[in-house]
């Protein structure tokens, strides 16, 4: 069954440092990728996905992530974290074709002013 | 115009009673989840419907029972609530029969469920 792991549970960071949050996920075939924000009390949004072409995409908020195949991975990233980036991420993936979409445990993410 | 709905927001009941949370979408998708998540924050899928129809059912107790009156919503009823259904669940949908960028899946605000 495929999986996906994001190995940051908690990360601390203080204002305008760069932001890497890992994810990788276990299955050999064509998967879609997501990453999800979720703030204090609300509700998941994607910040952004990948389906196929450009490895490195680009979301809201400033952050992007890049798909690297031979790696299974697609991290996170963010040049200078704001305050307001505290939030819960949550890495996603779905086989190709299927809609059940598998979430990673998270990573909680705090960024001291 | 809120895209993804759930009611009630809140609530908290007691152990063995049965509650329902309602879900609707606004969307024009044709597919619907329900989500858990626990108090580590992880989220699984329990339940997909597809034009009413049930396609991923996902090892969840008996008490858990998904309803689908139209595409546009997607209610769980819970008998016979236990403490270990305390939660958050949130409603999901999406419209993959086109593929690509319809498989973005959009979530409602969530259910906080407490059971004492």
């Amino acid at each position: 069954a495929q999986s996906v792991s994001q190995h940051n549970h908690h990360v601390i960071l203080s204002e305008a440092a760069s932001l890497e949050l890992g994810c990788n996920y276990s299955y050999g075939g064509t998967v879609n990728l997501f990453w999800y924000v979720q703030y204090p009390g609300q509700h998941l949004q994607l910040l952004l996905k990948y389906f196929s072409g450009d490895p490195l995409v680009k979301g809201i908020k400033g952050f992007e992530a890049e798909f690297i195949k031979s790696k299974f991975s697609f991290n996170l990233r963010k040049p200078s974290v704001q305050w307001s980036d505290t939030a819960e991420y949550f890495c996603a993936v779905t086989i190709a074709g299927f809609q059940k979409l598998v979430f990673g445990t998270g990573t909680r993410l705090l960024v001291s002013p | 115009d809120t895209a993804v709905s759930q009611t009630p927001k809140y609530l908290v009941t007691q152990m063995g009673n049965d509650k329902s949370i309602k879900c609707e979408q606004n969307l024009g998708h044709d597919t619907m989840y329900w989500y858990k998540q626990d108090s580590k924050k992880f989220l699984k899928i329990m339940f997909s419907y597809n034009n009413k129809e049930l396609i991923i059912n996902e090892t969840v107790p008996n008490r858990f029972s998904p309803k689908s009156p139209d595409k546009a919503h997607l209610n769980l009823h819970i008998n016979s609530l236990e403490l270990g259904d305390s939660a958050v669940y949130f409603c999901a949908s999406t419209h993959p029969s086109s593929g690509g960028a319809e498989e973005t899946q959009y979530f409602g605000p969530g259910t906080r469920l407490l059971v004492l």
